[in-house]
């Protein structure tokens, strides 16, 4: 079946620091990707998207490729800012089963000033 | 706009009681989801619905029920609550789309004594 793979953390960064999420995934046919955030006690939010290969998504200066011939979504930053601490989660969405979402392990990321 | 809504926000239960966790969205979404979050596993789906009337088994359904009676509210029900079903759980929604984002509450979190 479909899966997602994230770099382990936590990952933990000073401000302005360059960062780096890896994500690779492992589906048949053609996935759309995502990246979502969360925060502390709140709901996850959609971060960015791409959804065919090559294809781009970008949003908060946060960017992340999707690269079908490595199967992978990571997601970067160059220069993260205390308020980007938080969880963030790499996931698919096929057609088929319910158009779910299958999701990472999540990594969360802490910026100290 | 409200989005996706869910109640309780917290709450405790003993072993062996029952409860109802309540999903309510205003988007006129076809689509339903309850995942559970547990630290390290990243979310899991326990239920989906495509449609009103409708409801599906997701990875982790074991010990939980659905219902969509309407389509804007999912149901999910704990008949006999355990202390392995404490967790964090949330609801999403999303259009038939799939290569649209879900749109998620803000959490249950529910502590099984």
């Amino acid at each position: 079946g479909d899966s997602v793979t994230q770099m382990e953390g936590p990952v933990t960064l000073s401000e302005e620091a360059f960062l780096t999420i890896n994500c690779t995934y492992t589906a048949t046919g053609y996935p759309s990707l995502f990246w979502y955030v969360q925060y502390p006690g709140e709901g996850l939010q959609l971060l960015l998207k791409a959804t065919k290969a090559d294809d781009k998504g970008s949003n908060k200066g946060f960017e992340a490729t999707y690269r079908k011939e490595t199967t992978s979504f990571h997601l970067e930053k160059g220069s993260v800012q205390v308020s980007d601490s938080a969880v963030y989660f790499c996931a698919l969405r096929q057609e088929t089963s319910g158009s779910r979402l299958t999701f990472g392990e999540g990594t969360q990321l802490t910026v100290n000033p | 706009n409200a989005g996706v809504t869910q109640t309780p926000k917290f709450r405790v239960l003993k072993t062996g009681q029952s409860m109802t966790l309540l999903c309510a969205q205003d988007m006129n979404h076809e689509y339903m989801y309850w995942y559970r979050q547990d630290p390290g596993m990243g979310l899991r789906l326990i239920h989906y619905s495509v449609g009103e009337g409708t409801t599906a088994k997701g990875e982790v359904p074991d010990g939980y029920n659905v219902s969509r009676l309407k389509k804007q509210n999912f149901l999910l029900g704990l008949e006999s609550a355990a202390p392995s079903q404490t967790s964090v759980y949330f609801c999403a929604s999303s259009s038939t789309l799939y290569n649209s984002p879900l749109h998620f509450g803000n959490g249950t979190r529910l502590t099984v004594t």
